[in-house]
């Protein structure tokens, strides 16, 4: 069974810019959280998404942005990327609430 | 102000010995997790405790919630290099019992094991 797989894995933008990362949560996982590390900060939440819905959100500027898609899939954007941006971003799974939440293996961002 | 509050934040050790990593938060624990990572690399998921007084274990790794004290345990037995890493405790704080996937982390410890 696959795992939590997230594209790009690396990549460099420039301040202003957008970028756009994916995640491909498990096979029958409805549940995706987004989070964001840095050395500075640690592991934060950004958000969730259940069956196409925003269910919580974490305390990030509204240039952080998400959506999940029918087949559960989901995207995040960043628009006017910021050096602070550069992060480790991980997605994670789960198939409901209280069930056990598996992470990707991340996609680094660095803004330059 | 940190919510969930590891100790110790590095640990060094000699293979061959044992060491706990303690995970204490400030408000009532909804389900805790722990995780390692490697640097720069994604978590591996450890364990998940749901109910006060659970114990769970897998190959030389135990971990115990106990929710009276709002702490969590993990204990290493005959550490080896292959254990080195960043160990995290994960867990959901919203009052009500349902964190929807939102889970508070706490600051890491980096465990090194000297063969």
């Amino acid at each position: 069974k696959a795992g939590v797989t997230q594209t790009p894995r690396y990549l460099i933008k420039t301040r202003g810019q957008q970028v756009t990362l994916s995640c491909s949560p498990i096979s029958g996982h409805r549940s995706v959280s987004w989070y964001q590390q840095t050395p500075g900060q640690g592991l934060q939440f950004l958000f969730e998404y259940f069956s196409e819905t925003q269910r919580n959100k974490g305390n990030f500027p509204g240039r952080f942005s998400g959506r999940q898609f029918s087949n559960s899939r989901s995207e995040m954007n960043v628009s006017t990327l910021e050096l602070g941006d550069s992060a480790l971003y991980l997605c994670a799974s789960s198939l409901g609430s209280r069930d056990t939440i598996y992470f990707g293996e991340g996609s680094w961002l660095t803004v330059v | 102000s940190q919510e969930l509050e590891q100790s110790p934040q590095s640990l060094i050790v000699q293979e061959g010995k044992n060491l706990t990593i303690n995970c204490t938060s400030s408000k009532t624990l909804y389900g805790l997790y722990w995780y390692k990572q490697k640097y720069g690399e994604g978590l591996i998921f450890l364990m998940m405790l749901q109910k006060g007084g659970e114990e769970k274990s897998h190959e030389k790794i135990t971990a115990k919630l106990d929710e009276k004290k709002q702490q969590s345990s993990l204990h290493i037995t005959a550490s080896q290099p292959s254990h080195a890493g960043i160990y995290l405790c994960g867990a959901g704080l919203f009052a009500g019992g349902t964190s929807y996937g939102k889970l508070t982390f706490g600051q890491g410890t980096i465990l090194t094991v000297h063969p």
